[in-house]
């Protein structure tokens, strides 16, 4: 079984459309993030939850909205596409936010492309 | 900023040969660093990591030496295989900054037989 999940993997789409990217995890940690790979392959973190609440909010456009409904879900919706969105999403989880010895364990990325 | 570098972006080895990644970082915050492997169209996943009280770490074929003063690390992979041939991310954390992970733009590995 897949420890951290995130669907869908590819997804296209026009400018100015809404879409969501989903995220599972079944390890049972409290903490969960939202990453993004961009076209110069610089990972970097967008948001961070702590057991549904948020705790990392990174300089990220309003237009990108994480939603927590369980601590074992994180979902990113994404409003109005902009073409500069198109990157790979990373989904993650580790057991606490805090604390050294955190390992952070990722999904296998969604690659959304805005056309 | 880019807090954390790898200045390398690829390197080729020999099957067999020691392969070693290096990595810099500008934050002095830091406190526990990590490697990532990845392969293409997967997720980074979890190598070896270090804190920042200790200056090596080993794990089989994989150790990690940590440089405070210099603010270095590198990656040694003894020997090296095919199978170890993917793009590895140097990671750092610091407690001001929740634990989240700092990447670098992660260097190409390729081990050829």
């Amino acid at each position: 079984d897949t420890a951290v999940s995130q669907t869908p993997k590819y997804l296209v789409t026009q400018m100015g459309n809404d879409k969501s990217i989903k995220c599972e995890q079944n390890l049972g940690h409290d903490t969960m993030y939202w990453y993004k790979q961009d076209s110069k392959k610089f990972l970097k973190i967008m948001f961070s939850y702590n057991n549904k609440e948020l705790i990392i909010n990174e300089t990220v456009p309003n237009r990108f909205s994480p939603k927590s409904p369980d601590k074992a879900h994180l979902n990113l919706h994404i409003n109005s596409l902009e073409l500069g969105d198109s990157a790979v999403y990373f989904c993650a989880s580790s057991q606490l936010p805090t604390g050294s010895g955190n390992t952070i364990y990722f999904g296998e990325g969604s690659w959304l492309t805005v056309v | 900023d880019q807090q954390v570098k790898q200045n390398s972006p690829s390197l080729s080895v020999q099957e067999g040969r020691i392969s070693i990644l290096n990595c810099d970082y500008t934050n002095s915050m830091f406190d526990y660093f990590l490697w990532y492997k990845k392969y293409p169209a997967e997720g980074p996943t979890f190598l070896i990591s270090i804190s920042s009280i200790k200056d090596k770490n080993e794990d089989g074929r994989f150790t990690v030496f940590l440089n405070k003063s210099a603010k270095h690390l590198s990656l040694h992979i003894v020997p090296s295989q095919p199978g170890d041939s993917a793009v590895y991310f140097c990671a750092a954390s610091a407690i001001n900054s929740g634990y989240a992970l700092n990447f670098g733009k992660g260097t190409s590995l390729l081990v050829t037989p």
